[in-house]
């Protein structure tokens, strides 16, 4: 069974930093690109970062390019997304998700990221 | 930069009808890279359609998918219960991944 789980979102200050993690299970880890979406309270799902198979390119959407840097480690089947400098507007559920055929197919469960002072 | 716009933003409907939502692109886009999403409250997305319309696996067939360049249409043929949700469209792209605003399918 294909599995995403992502951990790690927290409460933090304006500024800080945090690590979230997204374990992956039951596929082919390094036949796959992984994306981070993020979802703000109420709010539409938003693009954050994605990364190739071998980890060779990453994207980041304009906004977090700088202060998020995406990573896996194909030997453990993981991703993290190292945010830094955080913002209040960075606050909602942060999504790992596996990309396929041009499409995310399988999704996690969703991390909580909680930015204010 | 990519825009997709998706309409209308609410659509209300009755079990049983039909329901066609729309996603436009600011620029002709790859079919290829065209996915459908539904999000029902608390829950993660799930993938309804991608190449613009092909079925996801498991996904019912009265979900269908069809377009092509700047235009895109998402038709549920006889609305149940368990359809009304958000639905978002997705494009990806060479170098970064879009999604539409949503379009919010409710019970009339």
């Amino acid at each position: 069974e294909v599995q995403l789980v992502e951990s790690g979102g927290d409460l933090v200050q304006p500024g800080g930093s945090l690590r979230l993690s997204c374990a992956a299970s039951g596929f082919t880890f390094t036949n796959y690109w992984i994306t981070w979406v993020r979802q703000a309270p109420g709010k539409g799902l938003e693009w954050v970062a994605n990364i190739k198979q071998s980890g060779s390119e990453k994207y980041y959407e304009d906004s977090v390019t700088g202060r998020f840097t995406v990573s896996r480690d194909n030997a453990k089947n993981s991703v993290s997304l190292q945010m830094n400098s955080l913002r209040v507007e960075d606050t909602g559920i942060y999504y790992c998700a596996r990309h396929v055929w041009g499409a995310l197919d399988y999704w996690g469960q969703g991390t909580l990221v909680t930015v204010s002072s | 930069e990519l825009v997709l716009t998706q309409s209308p933003g609410t659509l209300s409907l009755s079990p049983g009808e039909r329901a066609t939502l729309s996603c436009r692109a600011s620029q002709s886009v790859s079919s290829s890279n065209l996915a459908w999403y539904q999000q029902k409250p608390g829950q993660a997305p799930r993938l309804l359609i991608y190449g613009a319309s092909s079925r996801a696996t498991g996904i019912p067939d009265r979900f269908s998918g069809s377009g092509s360049g700047t235009d895109f249409t998402l038709t549920i043929s006889r609305l149940e219960p368990e359809d009304f949700a958000v639905y978002y469209c997705q494009h990806f792209g060479t170098s970064r991944e879009t999604f539409g605003q949503g379009t919010k399918l409710e019970i009339k």
